[in-house]
């Protein structure tokens, strides 16, 4: 199975920060990477389909990209509204889908 | 508006057989590229995807669980069932059912044509707790 690592575990980062968060995979997965949104006791949310591509209503400044083992995700001005741990999830060896173990975004 | 509700006990005893249920509505399982996934959470760790069923009835499980699980669909009461077997304490998660979709696309490399496909889980329920001891 492809394995996923993201970095860092956590981060801290004030309202209208940037905030970036890695995802590496353990081989070649080409586009084939979802990021979710998961805010504390809540269900996960698709953020972001095939590595770079916003899912309809979520708010542009979240952003993704990369192909091949190491992917990007973006926060442009992060709002209070952020405040969630974060997912990669590739799909290209499927089964099975595996996740990224998350990031945890958080204020400073 | 698509939504999905898991539903199922919430404690269950060690060697015991989980049986959880996925409703559904706003969409059809038999619908050309709908897919259900379920996925679990233990306290304060990541997700982890237990398996996917396709309106074709075709299958996939996690690799380390696939003995131990069975998914079912019930098209006609948009429902989607799986069931855990030999339940152990480890198994104490929040179990989520969510919507896949599977997007089926080409990629042409000189004269071969070889299938590609989109997977999102695009959207969740709200989970179910479910928790193992004796």
């Amino acid at each position: 199975d492809i394995q996923m690592t993201q970095s860092p575990s956590s981060l801290s980062a004030s309202v209208g920060d940037r905030v970036t968060i890695t995802c590496q995979a353990s081989q070649d997965i080409s586009t084939s990477l979802n990021w979710y949104q998961q805010k504390p006791g809540r269900a996960p949310k698709l953020l972001i389909y095939e590595a770079s591509n916003l899912e309809t209503g979520v708010p542009s400044r979240f952003s993704g990209s990369g192909s091949g083992t190491v992917f990007t995700f973006t926060i442009n001005s992060l709002q209070s509204d952020d405040i969630a741990t974060y997912y990669c999830q590739q799909y290209h060896d499927f089964p099975p889908f595996t996740f990224g173990p998350g990031t945890k975004v958080d204020f400073k | 508006q698509v939504t999905l509700r898991e539903s199922g006990p919430a404690l269950v005893k060690p060697t015991q057989t989980l049986t959880l249920t996925c409703t559904f509505s706003g969409f059809s399982l038999s619908t050309d590229g709908m897919c259900v996934s379920w996925i679990r959470q233990p306290p304060g760790k990541a997700l982890e995807w237990l398996a996917l069923i396709h309106r074709d009835d075709d299958k996939y499980y996690n690799t380390a669980l696939k003995t131990r699980l069975t998914i079912a669909k019930d098209t006609s009461k948009n429902q989607v069932v799986l069931t855990m077997t030999n339940m152990d304490p480890l198994d104490t998660a929040t179990y989520y059912c969510a919507r896949t979709l599977r997007v089926e696309t080409t990629v042409i490399t000189g004269p071969h044509r070889k299938p590609v496909y989109y997977y999102g889980m695009d959207v969740w329920g709200q989970g179910t707790t479910v928790i193992v001891s004796s």
